[in-house]
């Protein structure tokens, strides 16, 4: 399996732009995260995803954020308009609730807003 | 909610000591604590993971033990390594459900 695949790598814009990044959870994994790890805040959870409804948004900072997720192996979270504060790496995590398995993380996307 | 609070925030121990890192959680219904190793630039990777019916989980160096009543959970890295340098998170929560992280110990292994 590829694991959970995660686009960009690395993004850079300017304040005020839209910025949209994408995930690719493990194939048969029903459960989604997304999260933003920050020095200060460490690993946030942001939202959730089961069967591609979302179940908990509680952790979105704010109206600017929002996250999709129109089929089991895809998923979104968009800012915009993106701020400086919200320079981050953003990571997507999948689990498979069948199996019992953990969440397994994806690679990571380096955003950096100017 | 859940609240998972992790120290130290940094350790270091000479190479071939041991390591211990210690969290706490709020939540009594939390029955799932897994354990992250994070290097430099990488993704969180498990590394163990123990349930609330279990107290204590072993693998090679790595054990973690479990004290339901106290609400603690502990990370123990024995015969320490260069390759153990990295930040380590615990985690609390439901299995399936989502789990709540601790802020991160940030672990040095001194040659």
């Amino acid at each position: 399996d590829a694991g959970v695949i995660q686009s960009p790598r690395h993004e850079v814009t300017e304040m005020g732009q839209e910025v949209t990044l994408r995930c690719k959870p493990i194939s048969g994994h029903d459960y989604l995260f997304w999260y933003r790890q920050t020095m200060m805040r460490g690993l946030e959870l942001l939202i959730y995803f089961n069967n591609n409804v979302p179940i908990d948004d509680s952790g979105m900072p704010e109206d600017r954020f929002s996250a999709k997720m129109p089929n089991a192996s895809f998923s979104t979270l968009k800012i915009q308009p993106s701020e400086p504060r919200d320079s981050a790496v953003y990571f997507c995590a999948s689990s498979d609730s069948r199996s019992n398995q953990p969440q397994h993380f994806g690679d990571g996307t380096r955003l950096s807003i100017l | 909610g859940e609240n998972v609070e992790q120290h130290p925030s940094t350790l270091s121990v000479q190479e071939g000591d041991s390591a211990v890192i210690k969290c706490t959680y709020s939540d009594s219904a939390s029955n799932y604590f897994p354990w992250y190793k994070q290097e430099l630039g990488k993704r969180p990777q498990l590394i163990i993971d123990i349930r609330s019916n279990v107290g204590e989980k072993k693998d090679q160096r790595i054990a973690v033990t479990l004290n339901k009543t106290a609400k603690h959970f502990s990370l123990h890295i024995t015969e320490t390594q260069p390759e153990d340098s990295a930040v380590y998170f615990c985690a609390g929560g439901n299995r399936d459900d989502k789990i709540i992280f601790g802020k991160g110990t940030r672990l040095h292994i001194l040659p």
